[in-house]
Formats: C-alpha cells, sequence, structure tokens
C-alpha cells in the first residue's frame, strides 16, 4: 500500500514565522503535490513537482515555496506565516502514467 | 473559464437507498474523471477512475457513468450504510502531458439508520 506520511497533524503558528510542512511518500512516485483545503473552497493547488528538484506553480502559490532535493520527500515552506494561511494542508503524491493522487493525512495550521 | 461542480453540498439519505451524487464540468475535455471519499480530518482516499471512452464502472456497491456529451459524471452508491457517511469529491485529468487533477468542492453524504 502507498503510504504518504506529513510531518505533523496539527500545528500553531505565529503570524511572520518560517513554517515547514514536510511530507514523505514510500512508494517511488515521481510526481508529489501540495493542497490547501478550506470550507467553501475545496482542494487547492499550491504547487506540484514532477521530478527532483523540479517544481511547477499551481493555481495558487503565492506566499509559499517549495523544496524537493528527494524523490521521496516534498516541503512546503510558508516563508512569513499569515493569519490567511491557516487551513488545512494535504500532500499527495501519484506515478507518471498513472495519475491517481494518494493522500496524506493532512496538517491543520493554525496561524494566530 | 474552466469549472467543475458537484450540485450538491450535502445530501441526506436512508439507509438501504442508493444516493446518487453528481458531478458536472464545462469548458474541459478530460481524458478521465476520477471519484475520491474524504472523511472528517483526512486526506481523500481514490475510488473509482472512469475514461473518457468508458460509459459505466462498478465495484462492489459502487457505480461512475460518464456522459462526455452531457459532461457529466454520476456516482452512486447503492444499498447504502451510516458508514458511507463521508464527503465525495470528483477530480478530472485532462491528460496532455498534465499531472495535475482539478478538484470538485464535494458532496457531504449522510446515511441515516
Amino acid at each position: 500500500d502507498v503510504k504518504v506520511t506529513q510531518s505533523s497533524r496539527y500545528l500553531v503558528k505565529r503570524t511572520g514565522e518560517k513554517v515547514f510542512l514536510e511530507c514523505v511518500q514510500d512508494m517511488d512516485h515521481e510526481n508529489m503535490f501540495w493542497y490547501r483545503q478550506d470550507p467553501g473552497l475545496g482542494l487547492r493547488l499550491i504547487y506540484f513537482s514532477y521530478d527532483v528538484k523540479m517544481k511547477e506553480k499551481g493555481d495558487i502559490p503565492e506566499g509559499y515555496s517549495v523544496s524537493r532535493e528527494k524523490k521521496e520527500r516534498f516541503s512546503l515552506i510558508l516563508e512569513s506565516a499569515s493569519t490567511n494561511q491557516t487551513s488545512m494542508y494535504l500532500c499527495a503524491s501519484s506515478e507518471t502514467g498513472k495519475e491517481t493522487q494518494y493522500f496524506g493525512p493532512g496538517t491543520r495550521l493554525l496561524v494566530l | 473559464s474552466q469549472k467543475i461542480e458537484q450540485n450538491s453540498e450535502a445530501l441526506n439519505i436512508q439507509e438501504g437507498k442508493t444516493a446518487t451524487l453528481t458531478c458536472n464540468y464545462t469548458n474541459y475535455s478530460p481524458a478521465y474523471l476520477q471519484w475520491y471519499r474524504q472523511d472528517p480530518g483526512r486526506g481523500p482516499v481514490f475510488l473509482l477512475l472512469i475514461r473518457e471512452n468508458e460509459k459505466e464502472k462498478r465495484k462492489e456497491r459502487l457505480k461512475v457513468t460518464f456522459d462526455t456529451t452531457l459532461k457529466q459524471s454520476l456516482f452512486h452508491i447503492t444499498a447504502s450504510q451510516p458508514a458511507d457517511s463521508a464527503t465525495y469529491l470528483c477530480a478530472l485529468y485532462s491528460g496532455a502531458g498534465s499531472y495535475q487533477l482539478t478538484f470538485g468542492k464535494g458532496t457531504k453524504l449522510s446515511v441515516i439508520p
């Protein structure tokens, strides 16, 4: 079974802090994704990566950056957290050619 | 602009009945469509995939249809059970080298005993 893990289930941070969210997958998938999910807005793609050191902007990249130094790990960085970044963050991975996505359990981030 | 709509935010249904959820899209030519289940506080879990050249797909009590003329997919759960209560998301994949899925906002299904 594919396993996608995220570093924290819950996180509380202060405005202006730098925040790192980590995601690890164990199935050697090429593609990895970061979404945020908000009530009434659904899942929105922040960034994705189709290979090590490669990244592409999704629909809402502003205020975020990503890092993919190893195939199994994809990090989301909030350079200076703001209250409007309070959300549920979901990581996913997929195999190229089989575009089913496998999601992690999510990180609920609260920025005060 | 491209749009995916899941018609109902919430759907209540009696146990044992068939639940039918709708996903409509505009300005897309999806290569295939997927349905996911999401429980509260959890990530979505893949259920079924149907390709543009397929009319219907089944898996146990689940059935998905895909009508590219109507630009619509229907997701059915037969003999529904309280354990089927969850939010169901449809997602479109446009293919053509894209890696992305575009998700609908979901329909929250409640199966009442």
